[in-house]
């Protein structure tokens, strides 16, 4: 079983729609979770990120974590043609701890259409 | 908005030859990191490196490869004799630690083309 497992899509949408996604985990040592974007060719940028369980609201995006199930999800609100990307979850053991290695899913592509 | 930058942002190289990828990570930050990512597939971790010595590294980071911070803001990756399969999007992150949070930031990544 992968640590860190993400439907690769792609995701379509209308414009103004909810954009769902989610991660499966199965390391129980995760405890830290970030939601990165990712256009073609170039680096990842941080979205969300969050410690514990339950809900995390930033403008359009909610992030949700459900550690009994190892399950995380990114709501994308409201959603925009420029919101078309590649999303990316992360996640690391420990919170707070240099060398915070990072484990990736694969990604989701969204494509937002107007 | 402070950000990290790398260079050069695309290297082409001949098999067998050393490689260096500069990055210079946000001012404040205290930890740095290099990931990659093999076309098509997932982001990988690499390294970290945390005051002047590695943190953690993986499986993928051998003798090959190794890093430094030469001095007081570049931080630098070097692949000593390339393969055809180093060939990849390199990132460099870093984050500032302690209060200021654990959320580490990329940079645009360099792509390495090995032939």
């Amino acid at each position: 079983q992968k640590e860190v497992e993400q439907d690769p899509g792609p995701l379509s949408v209308p414009e103004g729609a909810i954009v769902s996604l989610n991660c499966t985990y199965s390391n129980s040592a995760f405890q830290y979770f970030m939601w990165y974007r990712q256009y073609s060719r170039k680096g990842p940028e941080l979205l969300m990120y969050t410690y514990s369980s339950g809900n995390k609201e930033d403008g359009r995006f909610t992030a949700q974590v459900d550690k009994s199930s190892k399950y995380i999800s990114l709501f994308i609100r409201d959603s925009q043609p420029s919101d078309s990307a590649t999303y990316l979850c992360a996640m690391s053991p420990i919170a707070r701890s240099a060398g915070n290695k990072l484990t990736f899913g694969g990604g989701t592509r969204v494509l937002v259409k107007p | 908005e402070p950000e990290v930058t790398q260079t050069p942002s695309h290297q082409v190289t001949q098999m067998g030859q050393e490689v260096i990828l500069r990055c210079v990570p946000i001012s404040n930050h205290l930890y740095f990191y290099w990931y990659r990512q093999i076309l098509g597939q997932k982001v990988e971790f690499l390294v970290s490196f945390y005051n002047n010595e590695i943190s953690e590294k993986s499986e993928i980071f051998d003798d090959q490869f190794s890093v430094e911070r030469p001095d007081g803001s570049n931080f630098t990756l070097k692949i000593r004799s390339t393969k055809l399969e180093d060939s990849a999007m390199y990132f460099c992150a870093s984050s500032a630690g302690g209060a200021q949070g654990y959320e580490q930031y990329f940079g645009p990544g360099t792509r390495l083309t090995v032939t």
